[in-house]
């Protein structure tokens, strides 16, 4: 399969402050990244498609302005959680598409925020 | 009615026998169809993708796909205890690229 990193694996941050996450697709090009979210024993929630060289489409409930996304190239998108709070503390991973006829999607290892 | 449904289980299996999981979904025109592997705190893992009707084999997996009556399987063969995990089917619904996920079906094979 192929490899999608994330960085941090993990972060904890004060309530109030911003943490970025970054989402790598290390082998191939990927135009369309997804966001998800996910809390203990719960599936995947899919919060906004990454567009390289757009903006985000962001699923219904998710806060634009609170979840910032960039897709500045082909290979990196990064999320970025604005005044944190507790409840904002989950498991976030970032998945690619592969390009063209393929509709496969990679997941990357997740980053998991805890907010104090 | 969910979009994907799975049981959620556990389905617990002894070692080196099949385990069969079940999916179905409500958007007769999905298109794409996914089964992942998600171990306890880790990512979901690509195990199995099919696009169409019939079935679909990959070393111990073998994925069915019935367009007909809207529903998606997986068969473990010789399940081992490292497949102990949460199974997630996942759709791609219509003119979309969007995964829409079951609840997952977690699964448990005893030695």
């Amino acid at each position: 399969g192929a490899v999608v990193s994330q960085h941090p694996s993990r972060v904890i941050c004060k309530s109030g402050t911003s943490v970025k996450i970054e989402c790598r697709s290390l082998d191939f090009q990927a135009t369309t990244m997804f966001w998800y979210r996910q809390f203990p024993k719960k599936s995947l929630m899919l919060m906004a498609t990454s567009n390289e060289g757009s903006k985000a489409t962001y699923e219904q409930g998710v806060e634009k302005d609170k979840f910032l996304i960039n897709h500045a190239s082909l290979t990196l998108s990064t999320l970025t959680v604005t005044s944190a709070h507790p409840e904002d503390s989950s498991f976030y991973i970032c998945s690619a598409r592969r390009p063209l006829t393929s509709a496969e999607q990679y997941f990357g290892p997740g980053t998991r925020l805890t907010v104090t | 009615q969910k979009e994907v449904e799975q049981n959620s289980g556990p389905l617990s299996v002894p070692e080196g026998a099949i385990a069969s999981l079940n999916c179905t979904y409500s958007d007769r025109g999905s298109q794409s169809f996914f089964w992942y592997r998600q171990y306890s705190g880790k990512s979901p893992e690509l195990i199995m993708f099919i696009y169409s009707n019939g079935d679909k084999e990959d070393g111990r997996f073998t994925a069915q796909l019935n367009k007909a009556s809207q529903y998606v399987s997986l068969l473990i063969r010789d399940s081992q205890p490292s497949d102990s995990a949460t199974y997630l089917c996942a759709v791609i619904k219509a003119a979309g690229n969007k995964l829409t996920f079951g609840g997952g079906t977690r699964v448990l094979v005893k030695p």
